[in-house]
């Protein structure tokens, strides 16, 4: 198996709701990246997962909960967004956290009303 | 944050033709790696310049490396329809942390 796959590809909710994105790989990778983009934008980091602990966080706000429950799973947890939160969150998954090629998954739609 | 820029933001071409674009970046890198994005789906890796390498090729690709002038080109030889996406540059720096450049918007016409 040599993908990312990403659960759900579109996410709606309110600004009260709490909801999570799921990423998996079963590609034995050790790390795993939480991307956030923007339409028409490069994506931004905004967390880092090395051997299932947190290791980068790129000051995302406490709305945003990521979570390593193991080596092929992560989770971004998500709590009283903002509508300016709408965008398309990407996983990625790599052999470490070296200068490694990075595999994406197709990503989460995600509008914020 | 971004780490640079690229040129041209969109370049419209026919197929058939090659296409050139451009990437500069700020920091001292390990690598550079090119990235396509098809509307608003996942990152495809394209290909990956070590900082030591100053040309690399891979099908009709073609990506080049001046680290004197941190910057980098990527070109498509001889276009298709299915070439059509965004296009960007990441360079990583020793934490593995990929900036990416803004990236290029190409359309390729029949």
């Amino acid at each position: 198996d040599t993908e990312v796959t990403q659960t759900p590809k579109h996410l709606v909710m309110g600004m009260t709701n709490k909801k999570s994105l799921k990423c998996e790989q079963h590609m034995g990778h050790r790390a795993m990246y939480w991307y956030k983009q923007k339409a028409k934008k490069p994506p931004e980091l905004m967390f880092v997962y090395s051997y299932e602990k947190l290791s980068i966080n790129e000051s995302v706000p406490s709305r945003f909960s990521p979570e390593c429950p193991n080596s092929s799973l992560l989770n971004l947890h998500l709590h009283a967004l903002q509508p300016e939160d709408s965008a398309l969150y990407l996983c990625a998954s790599s052999p470490g956290t070296g200068a490694d090629t990075q595999y994406f998954g197709p990503g989460t739609r995600l509008t914020v009303l | 944050s971004q780490q640079g820029e690229e040129d041209p933001q969109a370049l419209s071409i026919q197929e058939g033709e090659n296409a050139t674009m451009n990437c500069s970046y700020k920091t001292s890198i390990n690598n550079l790696q090119w990235y396509r994005q098809n509307s608003g789906r996942g990152l495809v890796h394209l290909i990956l310049i070590r900082s030591n390498e100053r040309e690399k090729h891979s099908g009709r690709l073609r990506v080049t490396l001046d680290t004197s002038k941190k910057s980098s080109s990527l070109l498509i030889t001889a276009s298709r329809a299915a070439d059509t996406a965004s296009y960007f540059c990441a360079s990583t720096d020793s934490w593995g942390k990929l900036q990416f450049g803004a990236g290029t918007q190409v359309v390729v016409t029949p």
